[in-house]
């Protein structure tokens, strides 16, 4: 079966310091997979996905297959990153149905 | 933001009672969803919708059931409210291919007294 783990329920760090969100997977086919963000008080909001191999607001997440992880990662923490953290995983002919994580609150303290 | 609205926005029910949760969107999206958002467990599928009359279930879909009968309109019904379907529910739409993103409604909290 499908499943998406975040082992940290809270990150906290302090600004300017270096983030990474883990995130692992179970999936025995391609997975395609995700990073949500929920702001306080806004509604959930795509933050990156892995085929597209792009950095959103400095943050970056490699696939390892090998390692069934997608990891989120940025260098340099700002307060505004505080937020919910959900990694994600869908598949092929799923109609797009979402598998969640957890979550992570990563929490950036000035 | 995506054309995506649900309603109502809260709402305090008894238990036992029938309860309908709303999600209309305005973007002509194939597919939508239902998930319902807990501490510790994320976000987990309760019904989701590929097409109009064509629905399906979900991780976590008992008590729960579904309606689509018009391409922007999806219905939740809590058959009979329990305390266990406290929580904050959400709706999501998505085009139909792959890797594409879902847009997410703000979220319906619902509590059961």
């Amino acid at each position: 079966a499908q499943r998406v783990t975040q082992p940290e329920k809270l990150l906290s760090v302090f600004k300017g310091a270096p983030v990474e969100l883990k995130c692992n997977y179970s999936y025995s086919g391609s997975p395609e997979l995700f990073w949500y963000v929920q702001y306080s008080r806004q509604r959930l909001q795509l933050l990156l996905r892995h085929i597209s191999r792009e950095s959103i607001k400095g943050f970056t997440a490699d696939l390892n297959k090998g390692e069934t992880s997608f990891h989120l990662k940025k260098p340099f923490a700002q307060e505004e990153d505080s937020a919910m953290y959900y990694c994600a995983l869908s598949f092929s002919g799923g109609y797009n149905k979402l598998i969640f994580g957890a979550g992570t609150r990563l929490a950036v303290h000035p | 933001d995506a054309g995506i609205t649900q309603s109502p926005r809260h709402k305090v029910t008894e238990t036992g009672t029938p309860v309908t949760l709303r999600c209309h969107q305005t973007e002509n999206h194939r597919y939508m969803y239902w998930y319902r958002q807990d501490p510790g467990h994320g976000l987990r599928l309760i019904h989701y919708s590929y097409g109009v009359k064509d629905t399906d279930k979900g991780e976590v879909s008992d008590g729960y059931s579904v309606s689509r009968s018009k391409t922007e309109d999806f219905l939740l019904t809590l058959e009979s409210a329990t305390s266990s379907q406290t929580s904050v529910y959400f709706c999501a739409i998505s085009e139909a291919g792959r890797n594409t993103e879902a847009f997410f409604g703000q979220g319906t909290r619902l509590t059961v007294v």
